[in-house]
């Protein structure tokens, strides 16, 4: 089955700086690459996502990035808010072809210092 | 549109006792899968369920089984509970076509607390 490997488990930055996290997976049919937060007490909800056609994918603030042939990909976060604090997973499905199960990493706490 | 329900928000129960969780999912969406998430770790699959059938599964025991009925609903059972099934149950809800991953809508959960 697929085995996603997060880092950092923790992360603080000071409010306007860069944050990065890594996720490495292991079932090279994975397609699709998905990043959820979780506010403190809230449910994971999607922030962005990438399939496996793209190799960058932007949204304002945030951006993810794969490598496939190196089975990663990272989100990036720039100028950093304190509203950034969080915990971010990110996942990748299980391929097949009777339907997707998402595999999530072990999570990064994000704080951010104002 | 309500999104993603479940009920209830919080319950304990006490080591041997059955637990059922139920889950509504967002308007439009045909599949519903469950998620235990331990404190301080990552959402572990449980299982799916489409079309009133478990169409997958992950490394949980027997003990933990659930349903899908005609609206697309879903409940959890878990019996024989042990300490270590304490966490927060998420339900996920997608629309999914068969083969294609898609954005999962989780609800707020179940946070369970076995004694």
């Amino acid at each position: 089955g697929e085995n996603v490997e997060q880092h950092p488990s923790t992360l603080s930055v000071q409010e306007g700086d860069s944050a990065v996290i890594k996720c490495t997976y292991s079932d090279s049919a994975s397609n699709y690459f998905p990043w959820y937060k979780q506010e403190l007490g809230k449910r994971p909800q999607l922030i962005i996502d990438i399939r496996s056609n793209v190799g960058e994918k932007k949204d304002q603030r945030i951006a993810v990035t794969l490598n496939k042939t190196a089975k990663h990909f990272s989100l990036h976060i720039t100028e950093t808010q304190p509203e950034d604090s969080a915990v971010y997973f990110c996942a990748a499905p299980q391929n097949e072809a009777a339907g997707n199960k998402l595999t999530f990493g072990g999570g990064t706490r994000v704080l951010v210092k104002p | 549109d309500a999104g993603v329900t479940q009920s209830p928000t919080h319950l304990i129960k006490t080591r041997g006792q059955q637990v059922t969780l139920r889950c509504s999912p967002k308007s439009g969406h045909d599949t519903v899968s469950w998620y235990q998430q331990a404190l301080g770790q990552g959402p572990q699959f449980i299982f799916q369920y489409y079309e009133e059938e478990e169409r997958q599964r992950g490394n949980f025991p027997d003990r933990f089984s659930g349903h899908q009925f005609p609206n697309y609903s879903s409940e959890l059972n878990v019996n024989a509970l042990l300490l270590g099934d304490s966490a927060l149950y998420l339900c996920a809800s997608s629309f999914s076509s068969a083969g294609v991953a898609g954005e999962l809508f989780f609800g707020e959960g179940s946070r369970l607390t076995v004694l």
